[in-house]
């Protein structure tokens, strides 16, 4: 899997937009970003993952550049609630049966 | 929705017992699941990957004799930490992969702590 980097910590005011970036410059043509979070002592959590094409779910919005060497995890409205490790992946699709190799991640507090 | 469990969800054992703890896919079968251990202010660190009626995929370091991994059935996935140490005093956490799609659910994990 290629490898990402990512900030160490952000924060954000609470009500506004959480912009998470990841560079992953060695990414292969079949390799999709992934992006999980996790809460204070929970199992992590998916969000959103994308190949090339920019995508949205009812969590986040996910950007990918032209050239795929980075993209962004955007948080629309932030919450308190939203305060965890963000992890930024990326690894080939192969369905849920390929492991999942985590970094060190963005930790995001949400100020009140 | 897919949802990972695990049992229990912390622990406290004294050096030199055994512990197992267990991953359920409520709702889905899972042919392949995955453990991991989070030690404090760290990421996640695969120890190995769980194949239904095959032998666990240890990752580089991890003693597969330690660490015994059983997936009798498609929902069930068994981690038992053997002569338990305070080292292995952590956070563990099991996945699961469900057929035809892209995600991988994680369990709410597992508070290991060795006295």
């Amino acid at each position: 899997d290629a490898k990402t980097t990512q900030p160490t910590s952000m924060d954000c005011a609470e009500g506004r937009a959480a912009n998470l970036p990841c560079n992953h410059s060695t990414i292969s043509g079949n390799e999709y970003v992934y992006w999980y979070r996790q809460i204070h002592s929970q199992g992590p959590q998916y969000i959103i993952h994308g190949l090339k094409n920019n995508e949205t779910n009812e969590m986040a919005s996910l950007i990918i550049t032209e050239d795929r060497k980075s993209s962004t995890l955007i948080l629309p409205h932030a919450t308190l609630r939203d305060t965890a490790v963000y992890y930024c992946i990326v690894r080939v699709a192969s369905g849920g049966y390929q492991k999942v190799t985590f970094g060190t991640g963005t930790k995001l507090q949400v100020i009140p | 929705g897919a949802v990972v469990s695990q049992h229990p969800s912390w622990v406290i054992c004294k050096s030199g017992t055994s512990v197992k703890i267990e991953c359920r896919s409520l709702d889905f079968q899972a042919t392949t699941m995955f453990w991991y251990r989070q030690f404090p202010k760290q990421s996640l660190m695969l120890m190995a990957t769980s194949n239904e009626g095959s032998k666990a995929t240890y990752e580089q370091g991890v003693e597969k004799d330690k660490f015994l991994i059983n997936h009798a059935s498609l929902t069930l996935s068994t981690l038992t930490v053997t002569s338990a140490h305070p080292e292995d005093s952590s956070f563990y956490i099991c996945s699961a992969g469900r057929r035809a799609s892209y995600e991988q659910y994680f369990g709410p994990g597992t508070r290991l702590t060795v006295t």
